[in-house]
């Protein structure tokens, strides 16, 4: 019963260096969603999908791409990575259910540094 | 929009005493509301949810919520606290309607259970 599952775990990276950050889901989920959490902020929703093909952004989109081309599959791109990147990344997908939100279901995390 | 409010970012309550960690929203539309617990290095676990019906929700490990919406609150009590019980809370909302599929975060509470 695996979920949600990011990979990588950990990262470092130079600042410049670009990165994916994969996200699959196995529970069928139409929604799908990219976090960054930073002590005292909470989680700050970066991307998000309704849907395969379909991205949009959320609070904090800047420095980030996305890429939904199938539906268990999320990916979050650092094209240039910055030191203000350093986080801890989850993703995170959701369904409807005869039209009410259902609760989202968390990965375990990337925890990306920057230097 | 949408926002939640946490109040205390970190809340220290004795072994056995009670838990209360409080949450406030705002939201345009009826709300869903969430808690979620985050361990130490892990991702998040739903506690328990609010969409429709009784106001007092019951989660896992003896938590409750009671959705109080004159008050716009849904804070997070356990009768009694257990060391187990140390983590961070985050409280989070999102609309009820369709289309409303984005989830908002309070930034935490952390929780210390003095033995």
């Amino acid at each position: 019963n695996a979920g949600v599952t990011q990979t990588p775990k950990f990262r470092v990276l130079k600042t410049g260096q670009s990165m994916t950050l994969l996200c699959a889901q196995d529970m069928n989920h139409e929604y799908m969603y990219w976090y960054r959490q930073d002590p005292g902020m909470g989680l700050r929703l970066i991307h998000y999908s309704v849907g395969e093909g379909t991205t949009a952004k959320g609070e904090v989109p800047d420095g980030y791409n996305v890429s939904r081309l199938k539906k268990q599959n999320f990916l979050l791109g650092l094209e240039s990575a910055a030191p203000s990147q350093t986080s801890v990344y989850f993703c995170a997908s959701s369904s409807l259910i005869t039209g009410a939100y259902t609760e989202a279901f968390f990965g375990q995390g990337t925890r990306l540094t920057v230097v | 929009a949408q926002s939640v409010t946490q109040l205390g970012s970190h809340v220290s309550v004795s072994e056995g005493a009670l838990v209360l960690l409080r949450c406030n929203y705002s939201s345009s539309v009826p709300p869903y509301l969430f808690w979620y617990v985050q361990y130490p290095n892990q991702g998040l676990q739903l506690l328990l949810k609010y969409t429709t019906g009784a106001t007092l929700v019951k989660g896992i490990n003896g938590f409750e919520a009671e959705f109080k919406k004159s008050e716009t609150s849904f804070h997070l009590t356990k009768p009694s606290a257990h060391m187990s019980d140390a983590a961070e809370y985050f409280c989070a909302v999102t609309g009820s309607g369709a289309g409303s599929y984005q989830l908002t975060f309070g930034k935490g509470t952390k929780l210390s259970v003095i033995p």
